[in-house]
């Protein structure tokens, strides 16, 4: 069975710093793979997805995230962070033809001025 | 447009009395699903269904209960609330592809005194 893990629990940066957000999966078979944000007192919105082809996906608010096939990774970039993107954010997997997602446990991003 | 719809927003009940969180979507998804999600335990699927007359258990279903008569629906039913049951409950619909990820309702803040 496939499984999700976020690296870190939580993220703190500075206003305009760059950031990742870690995920490395774990399946056996060909994967979908995505993120998504959480904004306080909100719920999940889906930022970017993996489902094949260029291994670099960008998304909404500036996010990409790139796909590594032999690392078993789905890490999150963004260049330059602003305030507004304080939130939660989680990694999910789903198996090709599998219609149930594993989350993973979520990162907290926190942006300092 | 389409979306996804969760009522109540929050809700306070008492020990032992029977609770149920509706869910509506009108994406025409075959696929329903319901997480809770708590500090420290990420989203938790509790029950999800694959169309109308189907249910399934999730990791965590004890005291829980679901029901699919039509497609836009998903009614969860807390049979005997419990202080444990205090959590944000999330709902999420998806097609049979899989390749879109799960679309979320904004949530119901469930609290059992």
């Amino acid at each position: 069975a496939q499984s999700v893990t976020q690296l870190d629990s939580q993220v703190p940066v500075f206003e305009e710093a760059p950031v990742e957000l870690r995920c490395n999966y774990s399946s056996s078979v060909s994967v979908y793979l995505f993120w998504y944000v959480q904004y306080p007192n909100q719920g999940l919105q889906l930022l970017l997805k993996y489902l094949s082809g260029s291994t670099l996906v960008k998304g909404i608010n500036g996010f990409e995230a790139e796909f590594n096939k032999s690392q078993t990774s789905f890490h999150l970039r963004k260049p330059s962070v602003h305030i507004s993107d304080t939130a939660e954010y989680f990694c999910a997997v789903s198996e090709w033809g599998a219609q149930k997602l594993v989350f993973g446990q979520g990162t907290r991003l926190t942006i300092n001025p | 447009d389409a979306e996804i719809t969760q009522s109540p927003r929050h809700k306070i009940t008492e020990t032992g009395r029977q609770v149920t969180l509706a869910c509506h979507q009108t994406w025409n998804h075959n696929n329903m699903f319901w997480y809770r999600q708590d500090l420290g335990h990420g989203l938790r699927l509790i029950h999800y269904s694959y169309g109308v007359q189907d249910t399934n258990k999730g990791e965590v279903s004890d005291g829980y209960s679901v029901s699919r008569s039509n497609t836009e629906d998903l009614p969860l039913t807390l049979e005997s609330a419990a202080s444990s049951q205090t959590s944000v409950y999330f709902c999420a619909s998806s097609d049979r592809t899989g390749q879109g990820g799960y679309t979320f309702g904004s949530g119901t803040r469930l609290t059992v005194v």
